[in-house]
């Protein structure tokens, strides 16, 4: 069991650019969240899915952040037009239905300069 | 809005003595609460869970405590060890059975020192 596996560890963007971040969840978990840390605000909710379907959004940022979980095997979190305050560790967790423990990867660290 | 309150935000004891972190909530419906312990460059993991039944929780060094009535909940470590040194969060969530967000408590940066 690898755990939740999330690329890159590290991405540097420019103002303005494109930000796709990747999860990996755990196999056979069936939901995937993402939340992001940063010294300020701390761990903040942004998503979850459920067996693949959106179930809560009500973190995300309404404009340019999106996120998708087209298979059982992965998630995708993008950013459009990054800016400086959306440098962050984005982390990803995956729990096995019926379970509550939420299982996190290492994150990816966004830095937007 | 903040509904899970954090303190410390930092603490230093000393090998072998005890740690004691502290939380407290405002929603009600709140029924189960875990701890994660997060090292530097990795994600956080689960230390130790309580849920509204319950009002204490055992796991080796650690102990959970929970009290409904004043909404708080606390994480006791005996015999702190230099390897305990990590940032703690306390989380809280609606729902049994799994699946259900997770909302964080600010963290408190734990430091043993030898």
């Amino acid at each position: 069991n690898a755990g939740v596996i999330q690329t890159p560890r590290h991405k540097v963007t420019g103002k303005g650019q494109e930000a796709t971040l990747w999860c990996e969840p755990i196999s056979g978990h069936s939901a995937v969240f993402w939340y992001r840390q940063t010294i300020v605000q701390g761990l903040e909710f942004l998503t979850y899915f459920r067996n693949q379907a959106p179930i809560d959004d009500s973190g995300m940022p309404k404009e340019r952040f999106s996120a998708q979980m087209p298979n059982q095997s992965h998630s995708t979190l993008k950013i459009q037009s990054t800016q400086p305050q959306d440098s962050a560790v984005y982390l990803c967790a995956s729990s096995l239905g019926g379970e509550n423990t939420l299982y996190f990867g290492a994150g990816t660290r966004l830095s937007v300069l | 809005q903040q509904q899970v309150r954090q303190s410390p935000q930092s603490l230093t004891v000393w090998e072998g003595g005890t740690t004691v972190l502290t939380c407290s909530y405002e929603d009600s419906t709140f029924n189960y609460f875990p701890w994660y312990q997060q090292f530097p460059g990795e994600g956080p993991a689960l230390l130790i869970s309580i849920l509204s039944v319950s009002d204490k929780k055992e796991d080796g060094r650690f102990t959970t405590f929970f009290n409904k009535r004043e909404k708080k909940l606390s994480l006791h470590i005996i015999d702190s060890q230099p390897g305990d040194s990590a940032t703690y969060f306390c989380a809280a969530s609606v729902g049994q059975g799994g699946s259900a967000k997770l909302i964080f408590g600010e963290g408190t940066k734990l430091t043993v020192s030898s």
